[in-house]
Formats: C-alpha cells, structure tokens, sequence
C-alpha cells in the first residue's frame, strides 16, 4: 500500500463549476477525514467519516460542500456552484482506529483548487 | 473557543543549529497533541503524538515536550539539515469528538546553508 491518494491533484474550475475530489484511504484504515488548507494556514477540519458513517458534518463550509464514503472505503468530496474563496488545498487524511486509542492521521498529497 | 497557537511564525536557521517551535492551545477537553511536518505542496506527515500523561516523546532529531497544565509544548529540533526546511504544524485532539484536530497555524522553518 502506497499510502493515501488523492485525485486530481491539481483542479482549475470557473466561478459556478461544481466539483468532485477524491479520496483513496489506505486500506482497511476505517477512519477518513477531509480538511481544508489555505496558504499560510494550518488545515482545518471539515467532516469525519467511520467506515461508510459520516459521523461529523457541521464544520462543512456551507451547504454547497458534501461528502460521501458509499461503500466504507474511498470518499468523495463535492464542492457545488464554486467560488473563488473556495481555492484551497484540500487534504484527506485516513486512521485506524479501535475503541478510544489515539490514532495517527496519515495525509494524502491534497488537491489544490483554483476557482477563477 | 479550541485554538492552537504556534510561535515563531517563521525562522531562518543556519544546518547544524538547534531549534525550539512553541506550541499554546486551549483545547478542552484535552486527548492527545501532535506535531507535524508539512513540505510545500504536500499533506502533513506525523512525527509525535503525545498523551496526557507524557511529558516528551522523541522521533531522530525530533524531540517534543508537553505541559499539560500550562497547556504548552515545545518542538526541538536538534543539528538541524536543510530537509528540516518545511512547516512544523502543532495539532491537538479534543477527547470525545472523534478525533477531530485542531490545527495551529504552523511554523515555517527554513534551514540554509
């Protein structure tokens, strides 16, 4: 396993695009994460997700940002009618995680979105 | 309010120097503090992770130090090399949320010959 991917890597869209990032866990991880990261700031939380659960959604941005994990494993992350404040990187992390342990979040390289 | 405040926010060194990044955060209540590192354009890579109970934990040249009742932590780093050059993200965990980081907003290091 090479670690967490992320696709595309690099995203250019228009103001009022719509779209879709992807994230590939490290297998068997059950924890996946998605944050946001502009420059010179540290990531930011923006939903959680245990196997296909996502378990916390209330730090999305607004209501044009959702998330999917359909099948427990690889997630998608959706960004609907874009604005320029919406150019980021966007970073995925997976865990594993068993009862209350702490769990180490390993990252994905980001997709960086520019919204002209 | 949960914050994570990192000082300095920048620092030129010279290889081989030694380096302190300093970590102050109110998150409540408290489950565990990281420390990553972050190249330009790629996601963080953890290299402490740190439980109330520890005072300092150590990765090579990485060694990192918690008070948890002042509430600080300190990342040190020792002979510092050129690939030191990235940005040093403090992180902490609030205990039953999920898991869910807080992140400081880093401090870039750079390391020059």
């Amino acid at each position: 396993d090479t670690g967490v991917s992320q696709d595309p890597r690099h995203k250019i869209t228009k103001r009022g695009q719509n779209v879709t990032f992807r994230c590939d866990p490290i297998s068997e991880h059950n924890r996946l994460y998605w944050y946001r990261q502009t420059l010179g700031q540290g990531p930011e939380f923006l939903t959680y997700f245990q196997n296909e659960a996502q378990l916390e959604k209330s730090r999305l941005l607004s209501d044009r940002f959702s998330a999917e994990r359909p099948k427990g494993s690889f997630s998608t992350l959706e960004i609907q009618r874009t604005e320029q404040g919406d150019s980021a990187m966007y970073l995925c992390a997976s865990s594993f995680i068993a009862g209350v342990s702490a769990d180490t979040q390993y990252f994905g390289p980001g997709t960086r979105l520019t919204v002209l | 309010k949960n914050q994570v405040e990192q000082s300095p926010q920048s620092l030129i060194i010279l290889e081989g120097k030694n380096c302190t990044l300093q970590c102050n955060y109110t998150v409540s209540p408290f489950s565990n503090l990281r420390w990553y590192k972050q190249d330009t354009g790629r996601g963080p890579v953890s290299l402490t992770i740190m439980t109330f109970s520890e005072n300092t934990k150590s990765n090579g040249r990485y060694t990192a130090t918690l008070d948890a009742d002042t509430k600080q932590s300190s990342l040190h780093i020792t002979a510092s090399q050129l690939s030191d050059s990235a940005s040093y993200i403090c992180v902490v965990s609030v205990r039953g949320a999920g898991n869910m980081l807080t992140f400081g907003g880093g401090t870039r290091l750079m390391v020059k010959p």
